[in-house]
């Protein structure tokens, strides 16, 4: 079975920048056939798409969020990681990993990380 | 990018079926059949319920169903059940190889 677990700093102070962790298990990133993405959800709010990432680095990112957003990959240790710099606290959200089969959908989720912009 | 256009809200009774309108462009919904319906219950992460705008994964009830008509895609649920009440969100993959979601419907299940 396939388990994504985000992992980073709940707190996060303006102007810094958020980084979190999805470990994935029960699947290799490197093994293609899926994009790894990351999603967030503002309190109350609907989903919105931040980006992907494939295994060999190639990267996709929600327009509105590209000029702050990073998607990288450590195959080694089967993690993709998020930088989102120069957040504001319009940036407090969940925070989902999940992974793309493109047409099959995000089929497998993590469980969510809450991350607070606040000084 | 801008958001698929979905119902706020729906409402059906136990054992009546609902539609819920995912409407987007000839980019999005319209030009693939990356198309795929999430249920979420408060608290906890999206469910796959459809891809592939009418595929369900294995476990999924057959009492959920996908269908696309130009640029609108549905999802139907036949048979309403207390524990179908939660948030539903569609979602395509476009033309900019990027990805964007509905804004959400909130299922009631009177």
């Amino acid at each position: 079975q396939v388990q994504l677990q985000e992992s980073g700093p709940g707190l996060v102070k303006p102007s810094q920048t958020l980084s979190l962790t999805c470990t994935v298990s029960g699947d290799s990133i490197s093994g293609g056939g899926y994009y790894w993405s990351w999603i967030r959800q503002h309190p109350g709010k609907g989903l919105e798409w931040i980006g992907y990432m494939y295994y060999s680095g190639n990267t996709h990112y929600n327009p509105s969020l590209k000029s702050r957003v990073t998607i990288s990959v450590d195959t080694s240790k089967n993690q993709f990681s998020l930088k989102l710099s120069s957040v504001t606290a319009a940036d407090t959200a969940v925070y989902f990993c999940a992974r793309d089969g493109r047409v099959t959908g995000f089929d497998f989720w993590g469980q969510g990380t809450l991350v607070t912009v606040s000084s | 990018q801008s958001a698929l256009t979905q119902p706020a809200s729906v409402s059906g009774s136990p054992g009546q079926s609902i539609t819920i309108s995912c409407t987007g462009t000839s980019s999005d919904v319209g030009g693939y059949n990356y198309v795929s319906w999430y249920q979420q219950h408060p608290g906890k992460a999206p469910k796959l319920m459809i891809y592939d705008v009418s595929n369900r994964p294995s476990g999924v009830s057959n009492r959920f169903s996908g269908s696309k008509s130009g640029n609108t895609a549905s999802l139907t649920v036949s048979g309403l059940q207390a524990e179908d009440e939660a948030d539903y969100y569609c979602s395509s993959y476009t033309s900019t190889y990027t990805v964007v979601f509905g804004g959400g419907t909130k299922l009631t299940v009177l």
